[in-house]
């Protein structure tokens, strides 16, 4: 099936830094790519969905200029939090599909932020 | 609007029973609706997936789910639970209107030797 890679896997900071966290389709072209947050024994929090080539579209109460979201290849969004705060602690999870809204997503491993 | 309510957060079952895990949706149209699976601090796998095919659909490691329009019910089901079956499972429904997914609360399955 298709395959769906994050990195890193875990992350630990100081609080001001920003991380970045890259999500890749390795063996399919994903036209849309998908971040979400999950807190502990919490479902999935959608926060911004990225097409390629396009800004993305953020979920009401993201900040955009907190998470920045770059889409600039079929294969590859990145995630950059900056300014890290301890609250911004948690497991980012990036999911991918190829086009339809009816094509499956298939979800990365996660990046386990902590900051410190 | 579309919805799915999984009706258990907790299922405990013992190594070689039967496992059931229920949702039911809610959906203006014919959804289409998936279940996943997360690990302990992993992301999700797809086990699978319904899109007005087959109502009875089979997915990876021994699982099905069954789609019954007349309940409003996509249950997942196995014959026979292994250990590492252990995990949380989320049944979700694509909201057509906003092209997003749409996540149940989860269910945590245990299981015991």
């Amino acid at each position: 099936g298709a395959v769906v890679s994050q990195h890193p896997s875990w992350v630990i900071c100081k609080s001001g830094t920003s991380v970045k966290i890259e999500c890749r389709s390795l063996d399919f072209q994903a036209t849309t790519m998908f971040w979400y947050r999950q807190f502990p024994k919490q479902s999935l929090m959608l926060m911004a969905t990225s097409n390629e080539g396009s800004k993305a579209t953020y979920e009401q109460g993201v900040e955009k200029d907190k998470f920045l979201i770059n889409h600039a290849s079929l294969t590859l969004s990145t995630l950059t939090v900056t300014s890290a705060h301890p609250e911004d602690s948690s497991f980012y999870i990036c999911s991918a599909r190829t086009s339809g809204a009816t094509d499956t997503q298939y979800f990365g491993p996660g990046t386990r932020l902590t900051v410190l | 609007a579309q919805s799915v309510t999984q009706l258990d957060s907790h299922v405990s079952v013992s190594e070689g029973t039967p496992v059931l895990l229920r949702c039911n949706y809610s959906s203006s149209y014919s959804p289409s609706l998936f279940w996943y699976v997360q690990h302990p601090n992993k992301g999700l796998q797809l086990l699978l997936k319904y899109t007005s095919a087959a109502t009875l659909v089979k997915g990876i490691n021994g699982f099905e789910a069954e789609f019954k329009k007349s309940e409003t019910s996509f249950h997942l089901t196995k014959p026979s639970a292994h250990m590492s079956d252990a995990a949380e499972y989320f049944c979700v429904v694509i909201d057509y209107n906003t092209d997003k997914l749409i996540f149940g609360t989860g269910t945590r399955l245990q299981v015991f030797p």
